[in-house]
């Protein structure tokens, strides 16, 4: 079946280190893959996303690669900063129809 | 601020009540959604719409019924609810995946408690 997973419910870093989220998607069909970030009170922001055909992409302060041989996608936040607390949702399209189905989510702690 | 915009922001009602959730887009977003999303849990999709029909039903209890007047506006009629429908829900808008995928843009919700 389809699935998107995160490895770890919460991830606890050092303000000013780099946050690495990983997540696990099992539908090699998928060719269109996001990152949303969930504050508390608020719906899913859009952070960055990445298609099939690429590895790497990059935005402001945020990187997401992609293994397609494992199956595997990762967001990389360089430099975190208390703002950057919240629950990151990675979510995968693989379809014809617009349905994305969203990963479990893990939540950012960030340590003073 | 999103440009997806959700009201109210909160609602509480008993099962016997009747009320409607709005969203409303104006970013030219061809596809319209709803999800419920329940605490530490991801947004779970109901329903899809694009130009402005009924797309995806993801088998939803009939005492929810979507509505989409026109291309900016998306409404969800709430009848004879259930306390397990008490969540959080999502108004989502999307571009026209026909010239490629898309992410889609998220309200922020409207918190619903069913007495």
């Amino acid at each position: 079946g389809e699935s998107v997973g995160l490895h770890l419910p919460t991830l606890s870093v050092q303000e000013g280190d780099n946050s690495i989220i990983n997540c696990a998607y099992s539908n090699s069909a998928s060719d269109y893959f996001i990152w949303y970030k969930q504050e508390s009170g608020k719906g899913p922001q859009f952070i960055i996303d990445i298609r099939s055909n690429m590895d790497k992409r990059q935005g402001q302060r945020v990187t997401v690669l992609l293994n397609k041989t494992v199956k595997h996608l990762s967001l990389q936040i360089a430099a975190t900063q208390p703002g950057d607390s919240a629950v990151y949702f990675c979510a995968e399209n693989g379809r014809r129809d617009d349905k994305i189905i969203f990963g479990k989510g893990t939540r950012l702690h960030i340590l003073p | 601020d999103t440009e997806v915009t959700q009201t109210p922001k909160h609602l509480v009602m008993g099962m016997t009540n009747k009320k409607s959730l709005k969203c409303e887009q104006h970013m030219g977003h061809r596809a319209m959604y709803w999800y419920k999303q329940k605490a530490k849990k991801p947004p779970e999709l109901m329903f899809v719409y694009s130009y402005e029909k009924l797309s995806i039903n993801e088998s939803v209890p009939s005492r929810f019924s979507p509505e989409c007047p026109n291309s900016s506006l998306l409404n969800l009629h709430l009848h004879a609810l259930q306390p397990e429908d008490s969540a959080l829900y999502l108004c989502a808008s999307s571009q026209d995946k026909r010239t490629g995928p898309q992410p889609q843009h998220f309200g922020d919700g409207t918190r619903l408690s069913i007495l």
